[in-house]
């Protein structure tokens, strides 16, 4: 079946930090590949997706790049913020609209 | 983008007593909603698709019975818990998508947070 696997977290980073948050899939077919935000107490949030490979999603300063070769959906932001702090999901839709998702990346910008 | 709501977003019950838990889609329909389990820090689990105007489809290995699903209308799907355990304490969470389609966005609910004393 269909799985997703994102990097252990938490992550801890000094705001204006690079930061990748890795995410490789395993589908059949062609799947759509998200990436899910969020923040304490609160449901998710879509921050971005793509669609079919070599697609770039990209929303708030994030991008990620749908790597069918590689199988991977890695989560990029040039320079974070404190408020970025939050868990990530990376997840992936292989038909039907039901979503696997990976187990969440906590992610802690430090000021 | 499209909003979808829940209610309650907290609840606290005793043990042995049914919780239901609202999901609407507020600007669209959805003929299909989905409920998520969310234990702490950890991941979503699928544990049940919402097909208005039909039975649910579980996923594996989540009671039918104990979980009970209506999809009464395009805009909305309740999710029962009943007879509630402290086991069953978790943060539930729903999702709709507008279209049908491979690719389409799910726009998920802000949660319920259900706690079984």
């Amino acid at each position: 079946g269909d799985s997703v696997t994102q990097m252990e977290g938490p992550v801890t980073l000094s705001e204006e930090a690079f930061l990748t948050i890795n995410c490789t899939y395993t589908a059949t077919g062609y799947p759509s590949l998200f990436w899910y935000v969020q923040y304490p107490g609160e449901g998710l949030q879509l921050l971005l997706k793509a669609t079919k490979a070599d697609d770039k999603g990209s929303n708030k300063g994030f991008e990620a790049t749908y790597r069918k070769e590689t199988t991977s959906f890695h989560l990029e932001k040039g320079s974070v913020q404190v408020s970025d702090s939050a868990v990530y999901f990376c997840a992936l839709d292989g038909g039907y609209q039901k979503v696997t998702f990976g187990t969440g990346t906590k992610l802690q910008v430090i000021p | 983008g499209a909003v979808v709501s829940q209610h309650p977003s907290r609840v606290i019950c005793k043990s042995g007593t049914s919780v239901k838990i609202e999901c609407r889609s507020l600007d669209f329909q959805a003929t299909t909603m989905f409920w998520y389990r969310q234990f702490p820090k950890q991941s979503l689990m699928l544990m049940a698709t919402s097909n208005e105007g039909s039975k649910a489809t579980y996923e594996q290995g989540v009671e039918k019975d104990k979980f009970l699903i209506n999809h009464a209308s395009l805009t909305l799907s309740t999710l029962t818990v009943t007879s509630a355990h402290p086991e069953d304490s978790s943060f539930y969470i729903c999702s709709a998508g507008e279209g049908t389609g491979v690719g389409e966005t799910q726009y998920f609910g802000p949660g319920t947070r259900l706690l079984v004393l």
